[in-house]
């Protein structure tokens, strides 16, 4: 079946730099991606919306300087997260609709991304 | 009018018990319902999903149950197991493909 890649599955850094965070659909085109927050014991909360080709819908509240994102391709979208800090932390997990969201599902969910700011 | 509400926060279901999560939305444009399983460190897994325009779903030992009048839908685990101890969202979509989750319930099932 459809499957989501992301990469790193777990990245810790020193507070400052920019960590980038990639999601992959391995077996379909997406023209558009999801990018979640999750903090622990809480539910995910969407930070954007990718497209492909053009810009990234962020929601309310998301700083789009700080999560930078990318679509280039119908099968990468990236998450960069600039200049991180401690309260940056986070699970971070992405996901693809495959274009069939009656027949199959409405989402695939990569496998997440921990960060952990030092 | 976007939100999800789900309850229990956390549940535990001895073994071989009937597990029952409940979720209520707003949106009456929501018109397609996914229930997701989520363990420690891993993404959300599409467990099972309902459309309005069916009042129960069966799929093995899950069970959604949608009420559309009462915008309220729940999620019935039969013959619980300890592999099926996670975390359980309940979500919503409706036309723009994007998910509205609940707040998620944590189930332990205990020997």
């Amino acid at each position: 079946g459809a499957v989501v890649s992301q990469h790193p599955s777990w990245v810790i850094c020193k507070s400052g730099t920019s960590v980038k965070i990639e999601c992959r659909s391995l077996d379909f085109q997406a023209t558009t991606m999801f990018w979640y927050r999750q903090f622990p014991k809480q539910s995910l909360m969407l930070m954007a919306t990718s497209n492909e080709g053009s810009k990234a819908t962020y929601e309310q509240g998301v700083e789009k300087d700080k999560f930078l994102i990318n679509h280039a391709s119908l099968t990468l979208s990236t998450l960069t997260v600039t200049s991180a800090h401690p309260e940056d932390s986070s699970f971070y997990i992405c996901s693809a609709p495959p274009g069939d969201r009656y027949g199959n599902q409405p989402q695939h969910f990569g496998d997440g991304t921990r960060l952990s700011i030092l | 009018q976007q939100q999800v509400k789900q309850s229990p926060q956390s549940l535990i279901v001895q073994k071989g018990g009937i597990s029952i999560i409940n979720c209520a939305y707003e949106n009456t444009a929501f018109d397609y319902f996914p229930w997701y399983q989520q363990f420690p460190g891993k993404g959300p897994a599409l467990l099972i999903a309902i459309r309005p325009d069916v009042s129960e779903k069966k799929e093995g030992r899950f069970t959604i149950s949608f009420n559309k009048s009462a915008k309220q839908f729940s999620l019935h685990i039969m013959d619980s197991q300890p592999g099926d101890s996670a975390t359980y969202f309940c979500a919503a979509t409706g036309g723009n493909e994007k998910l509205t989750f609940g707040t998620g319930t944590r189930l332990t099932i205990i020997p």
